[in-house]
């Protein structure tokens, strides 16, 4: 168990419904993140948020929209996906310095849109 | 030139021998590196961080520095069969546009350790 828990585990949904990603981080850390991972591909970052500000957006389509209610709470709100949005979808919490960020991962969300 | 590169294997090694990772980067000032192992269906886990030229040891990994060549290593010592998975190298790079630091992370190596 790492602290950071997310929901649901796995999640399949037609391209025109709605559903939202759910984490929560029990570590008291500052900074939170969306990552996503498909095979064959590296992590990418999709967004950062440091004491509830978003900080960070890598130019993710707009079907994906963050909220951050507190420092403990992330969402990732999901709408008209494509087939290929399917993927893991990571939360991961640190105590960001600004200058090294040692990452504690959620156990992910498989993506399914059909 | 990716900005992280690992060899995306997989290494496949005997039990009880060495297992060694490579990972080299591209952006010279990087300053913090890390290992995270990843079993298949699971999230990453970090195992090692390392920020100085040099070894750093913690039981049976051993991470290893060299900032003038531009690589950082990982090694395994008496490999075991649980120690197969992915292993992701993930380099701070300073983005100067966002005056702050981003972890990239490379594609992994996957290591397969046999009996």
């Amino acid at each position: 168990e790492t602290g950071v828990t997310q929901t649901p585990r796995h999640l399949v949904m037609g391209m025109t419904n709605k559903k939202s990603l759910k984490c929560e981080q029990h570590l008291g850390h500052n900074a939170m993140y969306w990552y996503k991972q498909s095979a064959k591909k590296p992590l990418e970052l999709m967004f950062v948020y440091n004491f509830k500000e978003q900080t960070e957006n890598n130019s993710v389509p707009s079907r994906f929209s963050p909220e951050c209610p507190n420092s403990s709470h992330l969402f990732l709100h999901l709408h008209t996906l494509q087939p290929e949005d399917s993927a893991l979808y990571l939360c991961a919490s640190s105590q960001y310095d600004g200058k090294n960020e040692k990452l504690f991962f959620g156990s992910g969300t498989q993506l399914s849109v059909l | 030139q990716k900005e992280v590169e690992q060899n995306s294997g997989p290494l496949s090694v005997p039990e009880g021998a060495i297992a060694s990772l490579n990972c080299t980067y591209s952006d010279r000032g990087s300053q913090s590196f890390f290992w995270y192992r990843q079993y298949s269906g699971k999230s990453p886990e970090l195992i090692m961080s390392i920020y100085s030229n040099g070894d750093k040891e913690d039981g049976r990994f051993t991470a290893q520095l060299n900032k003038a060549s531009q690589y950082v290593s990982l090694l395994i010592r008496d490999s075991q069969p649980s120690d197969s998975a992915t292993y992701l190298c993930a380099v701070n790079i300073l983005r100067v546009a966002y005056n702050t630091d981003k972890l990239i992370f490379g594609t992994g190596t996957r290591l397969q350790v046999f009996p």
